[in-house]
């Protein structure tokens, strides 16, 4: 099993819809759990951050942490095509090194 | 403030071949890594940096070597290139405290 799962998709969407992307993970002792989203042909970049369990709010973006099941969350309301791109997440126990998962390919069309 | 920049952008390679992928910070972070992202496979963590003068391996350290004489620079070192290290390769930084990191653009490389 891997640390941290992650469905690659691709997930395509209607323009307005919500979009709901997750990961699962296997080491309780994360504490710090990222999102990054990757446009094609660029670097990641820092999406949202969370430490610990909770919800955590940002525009139509929408990190939630459940890690009594190993879950996390991220969902975002009202899908424009600017936010086609590749979301993956990343986790850490305070290590320096992040795990990351292999990244979810959404799509959203017009 | 430029944050974290890689050259070459792009960079096609013989068999054998050899060459360096630069990385730059201007944030005065200690913290710096090297990634390679192959199509639907995630980041794989190549080597990494505690600072000036140390450095350590990840999980796919194989064929690659780097080096950390400044804060500010991590380069790459691919001696023999091989079809395998034909990938896409980011450098990265780190918030301490919060595990967050900064990307740099990324180098694509082709070995053919």
């Amino acid at each position: 099993q891997k640390e941290v799962e992650q469905d690659p998709g691709p997930l395509s969407v209607p323009e307005g819809a919500i979009v709901s992307l997750n990961c699962t993970y296997s080491n309780s002792a994360f504490q710090y759990f990222m999102w990054y989203r990757q446009y094609s042909r660029k670097g990641p970049e820092l999406l949202m951050y969370t430490y610990s369990s909770g919800n955590k709010e940002d525009g139509r973006f929408t990190a939630q942490v459940d890690k009594s099941s190993k879950y996390i969350s991220l969902f975002i309301r009202d899908s424009q095509p600017s936010d086609s791109a590749t979301y993956l997440c990343a986790m850490s126990a305070g290590s320096y090194i992040p795990t990351f998962g292999r990244g979810t390919s959404l799509i959203v069309h017009p | 403030n430029a944050g974290v920049t890689q050259t070459p952008k792009f960079r096609i390679l013989k068999i054998g071949q050899s060459m360096t992928l630069q990385c730059t910070q201007d944030m005065n972070h200690n913290y710096m890594y090297w990634y390679r992202q192959d199509p639907g496979m995630g980041l794989k963590l190549i080597y990494y940096s505690v600072g000036a003068g140390i450095t350590d391996k990840g999980e796919v350290p194989n064929g690659y070597n780097v080096s950390r004489s400044t804060t500010e620079d991590f380069p790459l070192r691919l001696e023999l290139a091989a079809p395998s290290q034909t990938s896409v390769y980011f450098c990265a930084t780190i918030v301490t405290g919060t595990d967050t990191q900064y990307f740099g653009p990324g180098t694509r490389l082709t070995v053919l």
